[in-house]
């Protein structure tokens, strides 16, 4: 079973506009990070966020993690193109050096 | 520095024959994880290696082995294929429960 579950499982936008994906998990967690992966490609690491954190950037990413909703949000700023791909939310187990992918979020950036 | 590398890239067997994929980190990594990756399905973990001699099970492990060669190589074994098997194989490997890194994926079909 998956521990993180991506909402929406697909979301198409205009580029200039912001896109919105959110995470929900069942468990306690030390962090959560969120990957992106181009079509045919490896995941590649954004961002991670410890859960004693409320909230982090990266450029124009932004991450918010709520532990009392069990929820994270991953914001993208003035959306280009080549943020299309797909975004998945990662938490690790309790025990053990493992992560828990969650379903994924398809984006689609439309120019 | 290569990262993670996988050998090989693409993959057709027929039933009940039997593979190796191979994997590679040049970054001295504790840490290596075996992958699968099905539509709609996300990453799900099939085995991972904490360290150099010691392999746990994942989520996934029925109809697999593995092998940690040394600290750089860790490899998934198909003894039999099956097309339930069919997927897109992803190696990682990381310091501790944190950032994962990515190789680019095997494409592995069973017919």
């Amino acid at each position: 079973s998956q521990q993180g579950e991506e909402d929406p499982q697909a979301l198409s936008i205009q580029e200039g506009e912001n896109a919105t994906m959110n995470c929900s998990y069942k468990t306690s967690i030390n962090n959560l990070q969120w990957y992106r992966q181009n079509s045919g490609r490896g995941l590649v690491h954004l961002i991670l966020i410890r859960s004693n954190e409320r909230e982090k950037h990266s450029g124009r990413l932004r991450v918010t993690l709520d532990t009392s909703k069990k929820s994270s949000s991953l914001l993208i700023t003035a959306s280009r193109a080549a943020d299309t791909a797909s975004y998945f939310c990662a938490t690790d187990a309790w025990y053990g050096n493992k992560l828990v992918f969650g379903a994924g979020t398809i984006l689609r950036v439309k120019s | 520095n290569a990262g993670v590398t996988q050998t090989p890239k693409f993959q057709v067997l027929k039933t009940g024959q039997s593979m190796t994929l191979q994997c590679a980190q040049d970054m001295n990594h504790n840490s290596m994880y075996w992958y699968r990756q099905d539509p709609g399905m996300g990453l799900r973990l099939i085995y991972y290696s904490a360290s150099e001699g010691t392999t746990d099970k994942g989520e996934v492990p029925n109809g697999y082995n593995v092998s940690r060669l040394n600290k750089r190589e860790f490899s998934l074994r198909l003894e039999s294929a099956a097309p339930s098997q069919t997927s897109v194989y992803f190696c990682a490997s990381s310091i501790l429960a944190d950032t994962q890194y990515f190789g680019p994926g095997t494409r592995l079909t069973v017919l």
